[in-house]
């Protein structure tokens, strides 16, 4: 079983929808928690970075993490077409550990 | 003004060639890593340096050499390339093996 599980998709959307991208985790030591934004040819974009559980949101985006059944959301709301990317979520331990876990990335297609 | 740049952008090559990658970072971060991108857009750790020290080697060839010469910088030697070597490379940067780790925009390395 791999330490961090993605849907890889595509997932495809019209313009304007509620994405919801999810990643589920096995290591309960994870704390930070990372989702980045992949286009292709590009490296990847830092988007959203929360520390242990709750919520944070940055404009369209929100991030949700949930300790408790090891499991981390992405949404994105009033979805545009320039959002069509891969985006991977990452997770890594408090202190000490450098190495950050990268789920497989979800293909994001918003249809105009 | 790029945080953390890799040259070169594209690499082709011939298989028993050896190849460096060069990244910098203008973060004033101390932790350096090097992640291997597959096919399937997987992103997969093989070396992490904190202060110039490598801290994680992932099971990596002996082919792969890492060096850090100064916090500021982590290049990439791989001696004696093979068609399974064809990837893209990441480099990124965190604040002591935490927090938020930052890329750079990758190296496509192609061998033929």
């Amino acid at each position: 079983q791999k330490e961090v599980e993605q849907d890889p998709g595509p997932l495809s959307v019209p313009e304007g929808a509620i994405v919801s991208l999810n990643c589920t985790y096995s290591n309960s030591a994870f704390q930070y928690f990372m989702w980045y934004r992949q286009y292709s040819r590009k490296g990847p974009e830092l988007l959203m970075y929360t520390y242990s559980s709750g919520n944070k949101e940055d404009g369209r985006f929100t991030a949700q993490v949930d300790k408790s059944s090891k499991y981390i959301s992405l949404f994105i709301r009033d979805s545009q077409p320039s959002d069509s990317a891969t985006y991977l979520c990452a997770m890594t331990k408090t202190s000490g550990t450098y190495k950050y876990i990268f789920g497989t990335g979800t293909r994001l297609k918003v249809l105009a | 003004d790029t945080a953390v740049s890799q040259t070169p952008k594209y690499l082709v090559t011939q298989m028993g060639n050896d190849k460096s990658i060069k990244c910098e970072q203008n973060l004033g971060h101390d932790t350096m890593y090097w992640y291997k991108q597959d096919s399937k857009k997987f992103l997969k750790i093989m070396f992490s340096y904190n202060n110039k020290e490598l801290i994680i080697n992932e099971t990596v060839p002996n082919r792969f050499s890492p060096k850090s010469p100064d916090k500021a910088h982590l290049n990439l030697h791989i001696n004696s390339l093979e068609l399974g070597d064809s990837a893209v490379y990441f480099c990124a940067s965190s604040r002591a093996g935490q927090g938020e780790a930052f890329f750079g925009q990758g190296t496509r390395l192609t061998v033929v």
